[in-house]
């Protein structure tokens, strides 16, 4: 069974700092998902990472996969208030008819203190 | 991104009563799932869609799920007798075909609330 840990599942932080939320997963996966969720809102995407050593990056935030190690990382650079949110992963359990169902984290939720 | 609309955004109903969420995808999409996310928790995966069959489903789509897309474009979840653990966000979700990438892109969600 693919299971997808997270931590640290609550971050508390202050602007300016830097940051790492880390994404484990326990089995093979073509892709890994990072998704930005507002409370109440819905999930927003943020990247996807197709191959070991990607690295993607979009404003303060960039994503990194070690499939090796089955790891991803989300690092936050010099965080603002804006930030705050809850951060899922996701990896894809493709199946034979090539639908991806997508099996998630349980989300970091950050809160970026002025 | 492509966007998808849900409706209800909000469903209240009674315990043991059927319900039925609707996903309009704007594009032509190929694959559909629905989602759930009981309050606070994470998301997790019910059903795919694909070429008006049903691809994958999970443990929680027990006998009182189903899904169909009856008019060739909403895509829709139908819960028979609903019950105060159904209470949830749901979302749909649907797949664009890139070489590159196959993100799934999520609705703005149906939150039901089971009385």
């Amino acid at each position: 069974e693919l299971k997808v840990e997270q931590n640290p599942l609550f971050l508390s932080m202050q602007e300016g700092k830097n940051y790492t939320i880390y994404c484990n997963y326990s089995t093979t996966s073509d892709r890994l998902y990072w998704y930005r969720q507002d409370p109440g809102k819905s999930l927003e995407s943020l990247f996807v990472l197709l191959s070991n050593g990607a690295v993607k990056q979009e404003g303060r935030l960039m994503a990194s996969l070690d499939t090796k190690a089955r790891l991803s990382t989300l690092h936050i650079t010099a965080a603002v208030h804006d930030l705050s949110a809850t951060y899922f992963c996701a990896v894809d359990k493709p199946n034979q008819g090539g639908s991806e169902k997508l099996v998630f984290g349980k989300g970091t939720k950050l809160t970026v203190n002025p | 991104e492509p966007e998808v609309t849900q409706t209800p955004s909000h469903q209240v109903t009674q315990m043991g009563q059927e319900v039925i969420l609707r996903c309009v995808p704007i594009s032509n999409h190929l694959y559909f799932y629905w989602y759930r996310q009981i309050l606070g928790q994470k998301v997790e995966f019910l059903v795919s869609f694909y070429n008006n069959e049903i691809s994958e489903k999970s443990e929680i789509f027990d006998d009182q799920f189903s899904v169909e897309r009856p008019d060739g474009s909403n895509f829709t979840l139908k819960i028979r007798s609903t019950k105060l653990e159904d209470s949830a966000m749901y979302f749909c979700a649907v797949t664009l075909w890139d070489y590159n990438t196959d993100t799934q892109y999520f609705g703005p969600g149906t939150r039901l609330t089971v009385l």
